[in-house]
Formats: C-alpha cells, sequence, structure tokens
C-alpha cells in the first residue's frame, strides 16, 4: 500500500528559484522522511520529521509537517542543476515500524 | 565508512528462470530491508529483517520471491520462476534500528525479465 502521495508528480524550474513539493498521508505517523533519488546516487535520505515537530532545516532544504492536515513539504531554496532528482516520502503506516514510500516528485533545475 | 554493496548491478535473465541477489549491510546495522522499485514508482518494501528475524514480509510475494540474513549480517532475496512484471530495480537498505532511523540505501540491482 502506498501511504504517502507526493505533488506533484512533475516539476520544472529554472536554476536559482525555490522548489515546493508537497506530500500528503493517509493515517496517523510517528515521522516522516524525505529522500532523493538520481541516477549517480541512489536513494539518499535528506531529513526525518518527527510527528512532535512543526519544521526543519538543513542547509537549502526546509520541511514543514501538519498532523492535523496530514500533509508535509519540501522547499529547497536558490535551487541547482545538481537537485535534479526524484523526491520522495517515507511514512510509517499507522505508527509502525515500516516506511511506505509515495510514488515521488520529479524535479528538474534548468541551468 | 563503506556503505551498501549489493550484486550484481545488473541482470537479464528469461522467464521462469531463478535469479538471486546478494547485500551487505552497514557494519552495526542491525535492520536490514530489501525493495523493489518499479519505474516511475516509489519504492515497494518486500521484507524487514531485524538481525536475522524477519519483522514483516507482508508484501512479498512467497510463492517465488524467498529471502533470508544468515547471522544477522549479508542477506539474499531470490526469485524463482521470475515473471515478466519481476522486472524492476532490487534495493536493499539498512539501518541501525528499526522505524525511526534513516535508511541507506545501496546502489540496487536493475532486473530485466524477458
Amino acid at each position: 500500500s502506498q501511504q504517502g502521495e507526493e505533488d506533484p508528480q512533475a516539476l520544472s524550474i529554472q536554476e536559482g528559484e525555490n522548489a515546493t513539493m508537497n506530500c500528503s498521508y493517509k493515517t496517523s505517523i510517528n515521522n516522516l522522511q524525505w529522500y532523493r533519488q538520481n541516477s549517480g546516487r541512489g536513494l539518499v535520505h535528506l531529513i526525518l520529521i518527527r510527528s512532535n515537530e512543526r519544521e526543519k532545516h538543513s542547509g537549502r532544504l526546509r520541511v514543514t509537517l501538519d498532523t492535523s492536515k496530514k500533509s508535509s513539504s519540501l522547499l529547497i531554496t536558490a535551487s541547482r542543476a545538481a537537485d535534479t532528482a526524484s523526491y520522495f516520502c517515507a511514512t510509517d503506516e499507522n505508527y509502525g515500524q515500516n516506511f511506505v514510500f509515495g510514488p515521488g516528485t520529479r524535479l528538474s533545475v534548468l541551468p | 565508512e563503506a556503505g551498501v554493496a549489493q550484486s550484481p548491478r545488473y541482470k537479464i535473465i528469461e522467464k521462469r528462470q531463478s535469479v538471486a541477489f546478494w547485500c551487505n549491510p552497514i557494519s552495526g546495522h542491525a535492520t536490514l530491508y530489501w525493495y523493489q522499485q518499479i519505474l516511475g514508482q516509489g519504492p515497494k518494501l518486500l521484507i524487514q529483517f531485524q538481525n536475522n528475524g524477519v519483522v514483516d514480509d507482508s508484501q512479498l510475494p512467497k510463492d517465488r520471491f524467498s529471502a533470508e540474513r544468515l547471522k544477522g549480517v549479508d542477506s539474499t532475496l531470490k526469485i524463482q520462476p521470475a515473471k515478466l512484471e519481476d522486472s524492476a530495480v532490487y534495493l536493499c537498505a539498512s539501518s541501525l534500528s528499526p522505524g525511526t532511523y534513516e535508511q541507506y540505501f545501496g546502489p540496487g540491482t536493475r532486473l530485466t525479465v524477458t
């Protein structure tokens, strides 16, 4: 079953612009994670946010979590061509131990 | 620190043949995951091990897929017999413990079934 659903499915922006991706989920969670996947480095963990947190930052990444709306957003500021990749959110179903990945957002950053 | 190792990187087989994938997790990581990622989709968890015990294999097609983790370290995922719809990338990941910790992924094995 797929828990997280990313939106949009695809996003194309110019270098230097900000990119925002959203993730919606259905059940209660303990944690939500964002991962990046590109052909060069495979799947890489970006950030984990716990259910009692509302916002986290890591470099140019900003993640928010709204448990009342069952949604999260990932903001990448000042995007670079190297940010071109697919971005996935992963949530644990019903406070479970396993993370379920959504279908992902394909981000293209044009030079 | 060495990452998660997987082999082979690519495999092409005919339907009804068998295939095996190998994974060596990061040293000290108790939890090991196998995922199937079909082109254009997110990874789907097939099986999760905690040391050498199975935590979750609810989405593993047990009539054709099997996995083991001997001595709680390396793991092998087998498909026998393969079907066309098994064409996918098989990803192995490990984490210090289940659930709350980030997962470290290997490069994956791209399987093509013809």
